[in-house]
């Protein structure tokens, strides 16, 4: 059974930082793009870092590009999310989402619980 | 700015075949494929059908999709109660060079 548990989350102040986990088990890990999903009630779904099952290629979403950070450790099946100079429009549940196939696609046929990070003084 | 663009609700009544449209562009759905996902209450996005028209497995073949130029539909047939939830349409876009996903679509069964 494919299962993502993230992991993480929680209240900062704005300027801080975080860091997500997601671990993954019940899949060849090399095999499969890992991403970071967030949702906030305003801007619904938003596709914000993924990293290629061999690593070799990331995404991040202009919102975040130069203050998050993904990376992937392959002895502990885990994708990290380092997120730096957070900002309240940061806020948000942070999904982590398995692709379907090797590179990013968009096709997230796992997904994590969910973790909410909040931002705010 | 790229958008996909669905109707904020759709409702129909049990039985009832419902559809539910995604209009894009062709900078995303023109030259991509769709992929559908249904959100219930709490919980995380569930891919519902994957490249226009395939359902993964264990996806009742109630649920259909379609494409066509820089527009896309997800069908539901039979509808039934527990179909109630937040459905989203996604595609990649190539001016973004990332994913995008629509608003969303909150399905009521009457």
């Amino acid at each position: 059974e494919v299962q993502l548990l993230e992991s993480g989350g929680g209240l900062v102040e704005p300027g801080e930082s975080l860091r997500l986990s997601c671990a993954a088990s019940g899949i060849t890990f090399n095999n499969y793009a890992i991403t970071w999903v967030r949702q906030t009630p305003g801007k619904g779904l938003e596709l914000v870092s993924g990293i290629s099952g061999r690593g070799d290629n990331t995404y991040y979403a202009e919102s975040v590009m130069g203050r998050f950070t993904i990376s992937k450790d392959n002895s502990k099946n885990t994708v990290y999310l380092q997120m730096n100079s957070l900002r309240a429009e940061d806020t948000a549940v942070y999904f982590c989402a398995k692709d379907r196939w090797l590179g990013i696609t968009g096709t997230f046929d796992y997904w994590g619980q969910g973790t909410l990070v909040t931002v705010s003084s | 700015q790229s958008v996909l663009t669905q109707p904020p609700s759709e409702s129909g009544t049990p039985g009832q075949i419902i559809t539910i449209s995604c209009s894009g562009s062709s900078s995303n759905i023109g030259i991509n494929t769709v992929n559908w996902y249904r959100q219930l209450p709490g919980t995380a996005p569930k891919l519902l059908i994957y490249s226009n028209t395939q359902r993964p497995s264990g996806v009742p073949d109630r649920f259909s999709g379609s494409k066509s130029g820089t527009s896309a539909s997800l069908a539901i047939s039979g509808l039934q109660s527990e179909d109630e939830a937040d459905y989203y349409c996604a595609a990649w876009d190539d001016n973004l060079n990332g994913v995008l996903f629509g608003g969303g679509t909150r399905l009521t069964v009457l």
